[in-house]
């Protein structure tokens, strides 16, 4: 069975400093990958994805992630935080059909 | 580009009450979901269409619960009558029809059933 695994439920990172949040997938088949965000009363907003092209991806507003597939991992990275980062991110895969399988999220505090 | 847009934003209404919440998709996208969201259960997948047809609605939570998409660039999902279990956030999102493409969401309509 496929599905996605978020490591950390909640990250607090100081303003400035990197960030790092962790994505593991489990999967027979090549997937797809995505990471998103979604900041308070909003939707969720797509931040990069993964299509089985680059295996570094860079999305928006600075964040990139990484596909190892020996490590099964789609880790999402950005080198400094801002204070506007703080919000859920979502770890998503889509693995051969138009559903998707949503990870659980991680809440990213940013502390001044 | 327009995106998703879902109405209302926010509606408030009595238990018992019909509820009709409303989805215009991105055009040219060909598949459609409604998610819920609450903060015990996460995003929930409801039902999918693809072009315009109902694919999957087994997350549909019973038969209180419908859903129609009478053409492509409109979709309804519906309480009837609603309870206040049914609380939470009601998100659409459409997609291409492509495997591996992302869905793109809507901001969503808040739902209160006092």
């Amino acid at each position: 069975a496929q599905s996605v695994t978020q490591l950390d439920s909640h990250v607090s990172v100081s303003e400035g400093t990197p960030v790092l949040l962790r994505c593991n997938y489990s999967s027979s088949y090549s997937p797809s990958l995505f990471w998103y965000v979604q900041h308070p009363n909003k939707g969720l907003q797509l931040l990069l994805k993964y299509t089985s092209a680059a295996t570094l991806v860079k999305g928006i507003n600075g964040f990139e992630a990484e596909f190892k597939k020996s490590e099964t991992s789609f880790h999402l990275t950005k080198p400094s935080a801002h204070m506007s980062d703080a919000a859920e991110y979502f770890c998503v895969g889509g693995f051969g059909n138009e559903k998707l399988t949503f990870g659980t999220g991680t809440r990213l505090t940013i502390i001044p | 580009d327009a995106g998703v847009i879902q109405s209302p934003r926010h509606e408030v209404t009595e238990m018992g009450q019909e509820v009709t919440l409303r989805c215009k998709p991105i055009s040219g996208h060909n598949s459609l979901f409604w998610y819920r969201q609450t903060m015990m259960r996460g995003l929930e997948l409801l039902i999918y269409f693809n072009n315009n047809v109902p694919i999957d609605d087994s997350g549909m939570p019973e038969d209180r619960f419908s859903a129609k998409m009478p053409n492509a660039s409109f979709s309804t999902l519906k309480i009837q009558p609603s309870e206040p279990r049914d609380s939470a956030v009601y998100f659409c999102a459409s997609s291409p029809r492509t495997v591996g493409q992302p869905q793109h969401f809507g901001d969503g309509t808040r739902l209160s059933i006092l």
